[in-house]
């Protein structure tokens, strides 16, 4: 079974500062890891994704996370956040499996950016 | 440049009346899959799809079904709506790799649904 735990559900940053989210998982396999954003009223938008090789993986808009089987962590980050980084994030997990790509998201966490 | 369609965008239903949610890939994508979305717990899996002719449950599936004709559409069909169906869905498609890393997922721009 997959799960995935992300650790804050709200996080506040001030523009220009660091962002960090954090995104725990548990898997049977080797997982895929994504991370999704959505912002208001709109569908999920891929960031980044990691399926094997790197363990540092690099997304859109600068954001990066890292991929920590030790610790089974996979936690995004931005070395400076922008006002259009106010959205919602989601980790998800994926199995490696015949069964398809069943998907399972964390809970989400709103970044609020700050003038 | 389509990618997955969903319609309609908004819906209002009473309870006990029917409706169908409709989704369309143009991205000949072999997976298909519904979700829900709620404050708090993130998107769950309703129903999967991994080819024509092929669907199975997922996570909350009771007062939902699917059907998949086609590679393109893979329909929800609401049976007797309740208030707590009240919700955001997103139907989402991917390519299929059994047994290798699962790939992304491509999702509409949800359906907004309340149920009075």
């Amino acid at each position: 079974a997959q799960s995935v735990t992300q650790l804050d559900s709200h996080v506040s940053v001030s523009e220009g500062t660091p962002v960090l989210l954090r995104c725990n998982y548990s898997s049977s396999y080797s997982p895929s890891l994504f991370w999704y954003v959505q912002h208001p009223n709109k569908g999920l938008q891929l960031l980044l994704k990691y399926t094997s090789a790197a363990t540092l993986v690099k997304g859109i808009n600068g954001f990066e996370a890292e991929f920590k089987k030790s610790e089974t962590s996979f936690h995004l980050t931005k070395p400076s956040a922008h006002m259009s980084d106010a959205a919602e994030y989601f980790c998800v997990v994926s199995d490696r499996g015949a069964a398809g790509n069943k998907l399972t998201f964390g809970g989400g966490t709103r970044v609020l950016v700050k003038p | 440049n389509a990618g997955v369609t969903q319609t309609p965008k908004f819906q209002v239903l009473k309870t006990g009346q029917s409706m169908t949610l409709q989704c369309a890939q143009d991205m000949n994508h072999e997976y298909m899959s519904w979700y829900r979305q709620d404050p708090g717990m993130g998107l769950r899996l309703i129903h999967y799809s991994v080819g024509a002719g092929i669907t199975d449950q997922g996570e909350v599936p009771n007062g939902y079904n699917v059907s998949r004709s086609t590679t393109e559409d893979f329909p929800l069909r609401l049976l007797s709506a309740a208030p707590s169906q009240t919700s955001v869905y997103f139907c989402a498609s991917s390519y299929l790799r059994p047994g290798q890393r699962a790939t992304e997922a491509f999702f509409g721009q949800g359906t907004r649904l309340t149920v009075v």
